[in-house]
């Protein structure tokens, strides 16, 4: 299976642009690269995924590398409820099957005001 | 609410009791995992249902442990003979079951499992 590695954490100020790093050197040509994330107390939540160009959504923009390994989850003006635990999802795949999110420990983005 | 919703939300029991969780995925989900969470940990998959068939479950699945989807629409996870080590959030997703790798998962809240 495809492998991602995070920084621990990152540090940020409200109003200012958030990029969360994450490498997966691993992942293979046709693999989407997942991001959710884990507000405190909460259950994980989606956020986007992206296979090859720049994604963009409500919650987020995601950059992808060129080469695909590795991308950059981008929040444009991070409020105090951005605060959380962001994991980069290596593709979901193990055998042929879609089914199983691997989460490694993510990186934990604290948020000043 | 149309999320999904697990029952309890936070569960104290003695070591050596048997404890049950519920999860209601979101109604037309066919895919419902199961996945749990320790202290500083980002969630470990447990098992994971196709409508009503349990298609795989995780080596961290002991045989204390069993999952039920009985009509493909709530689930029940229940741990026998409880351990200390069980302590942890135990956290219910659902699914539409999509092809390949867009498949987004919609956790619930949790049940956090403490085992005095």
């Amino acid at each position: 299976d495809a492998k991602t590695t995070q920084p621990n954490s990152m540090e940020s100020n409200e109003e200012e642009p958030v990029h969360l790093p994450c490498n997966h050197s691993t992942i293979s040509g046709t693999d989407y690269i997942h991001w959710y994330r884990q507000l405190p107390s909460q259950g994980p939540e989606y956020v986007i995924h992206g296979l090859t160009s720049n994604v963009n959504n409500r919650m987020a923009s995601l950059a992808i590398a060129e080469d695909r390994k590795s991308s950059t989850l981008i929040l444009h003006r991070a409020t105090l409820r951005d605060a959380a635990v962001y994991y980069c999802i290596p593709p979901p795949n193990s055998g042929g099957s879609n089914y199983k999110l691997t989460f490694g420990k993510g990186t934990l983005l604290t948020v000043n005001p | 609410d149309t999320g999904v919703s697990q029952d309890p939300r936070h569960k104290i029991t003695k070591r050596g009791q048997n404890v049950t969780f519920r999860c209601d995925p979101i109604s037309e989900h066919n895919r419902l995992y199961w996945y749990r969470q320790t202290l500083g940990q980002g969630p470990e998959f447990l098992t994971y249902f196709q409508n009503e068939a349990q298609l795989e479950k995780s080596r961290l699945l002991s045989d204390r442990f069993s999952a039920e989807r009985p009509k493909g629409s709530f689930s029940t996870l229940e741990i026998q003979r409880t351990e200390q080590g069980d302590s942890a959030m135990y956290l219910c997703a659902s699914s539409l079951g999509l092809a390949g790798d867009t498949d987004t998962q919609y956790f619930g809240p949790g049940t956090r499992l403490t085992v005095l």
